[in-house]
C-alpha cells in the first residue's frame, strides 16, 4: 500500500540555521513527489515537485529537495531558515500521469523558528 | 488568476446537525478534490470529480457525507448528520484536465474549519 512517512512531528531551528525535513514513501511504481507548506489558517501551497529527471529539484522560497530512489526518500532542505518559514510542511506522493488519482500525504512536520 | 474559493471559512455546529461547504475551483480546472484534514494529520482524500462525474469516492463515508458538482464547476460537500469526529478542516483542491505531469499539480483553497460540539 502507498504511504508517506514524515518521522519528525515537530522541529525547532534557529533563524539562519540550515533545515532538513525528512520524508520516506512506499509506492509500487515511479512516484510523483511533492512538498507543500501550510501556514496557520491557510490552504496548502506547493513548494516543489519531482516527476522525473534531475533528482535535485528547486522550489520556491529557497527550498530544494532530493529524490533518492534507493532510500525511498524525498527530503526537503533549506540552507538558511527565515522566521517566516515557520509553518507545517507536508510531503505527498501521487500516482503517474494526468489528473487521475489522488495525493497521499504524510502527517506533516511542524517547523518552529527561534530568533 | 483567482485561486480556489471556499466558504464558509469557519463553522460550528452541534452533533447530529447538518452542514454544507462550498468550493469554486480555478477557472478551467476540470478536476476537483475534497480532502479532510483532522488536526495533527495530513489531508485525506474524500472524493475526486472529473467535470461533473465522480472518479474516486472510496474514502467518503457515504452514510453521512455527500458531494455534488452538478455543472462541472463549483461543488458542495454535505455532512448529515454530523458526528464529533467530523471536526476537521475540509480542503478543496483543483487541477487541470489532461495527461502529462504538469497537470497533476493541485491548487488548494483555504479550507473550511468545522467544529462539531
Amino acid at each position: 500500500a502507498q504511504s508517506v512517512t514524515q518521522p519528525d512531528i515537530h522541529i525547532t531551528v534557529s533563524e539562519g540555521a540550515s533545515l532538513e525535513l525528512r520524508c520516506n514513501y512506499s509506492y509500487g511504481a515511479t512516484p510523483y513527489l511533492f512538498w507543500y507548506v501550510q501556514s496557520p489558517g491557510q490552504g496548502l501551497q506547493l513548494l516543489l515537485k519531482y516527476f522525473s529527471g534531475d533528482t535535485l529539484v528547486q522550489g520556491i522560497k529557497g527550498f530544494e529537495a532530493e529524490f533518492k530512489r534507493s532510500q525511498s526518500s524525498f527530503n526537503l532542505r533549506k540552507p538558511s531558515v527565515h522566521w517566516s518559514d515557520a509553518a507545517e510542511y507536508f510531503c505527498a506522493v501521487g500516482p503517474y500521469g494526468g489528473s487521475q488519482g489522488n495525493l497521499i500525504f504524510g502527517k506533516g512536520t511542524k517547523l518552529s523558528v527561534k530568533p | 488568476e483567482a485561486g480556489v474559493a471556499q466558504s464558509p471559512r469557519y463553522k460550528i455546529i452541534e452533533k447530529r446537525q447538518s452542514v454544507a461547504f462550498w468550493c469554486n475551483p480555478i477557472s478551467g480546472h476540470a478536476t476537483l478534490y475534497w480532502y479532510q484534514q483532522i488536526l495533527g494529520q495530513g489531508p485525506k482524500l474524500l472524493i475526486q470529480f472529473q467535470n461533473n462525474g465522480v472518479v474516486d469516492d472510496s474514502q467518503l463515508p457515504k452514510d453521512r457525507f455527500s458531494a455534488e458538482r452538478l455543472k462541472g464547476v463549483d461543488s458542495t460537500l454535505k455532512i448529515q448528520p454530523a458526528k464529533l469526529e467530523d471536526s476537521a478542516v475540509y480542503l478543496c483542491a483543483s487541477t487541470l484536465w489532461g495527461g502529462g505531469p504538469s497537470y497533476n499539480e493541485q491548487f488548494f483553497g483555504p479550507g473550511t474549519r468545522l467544529t462539531v460540539l
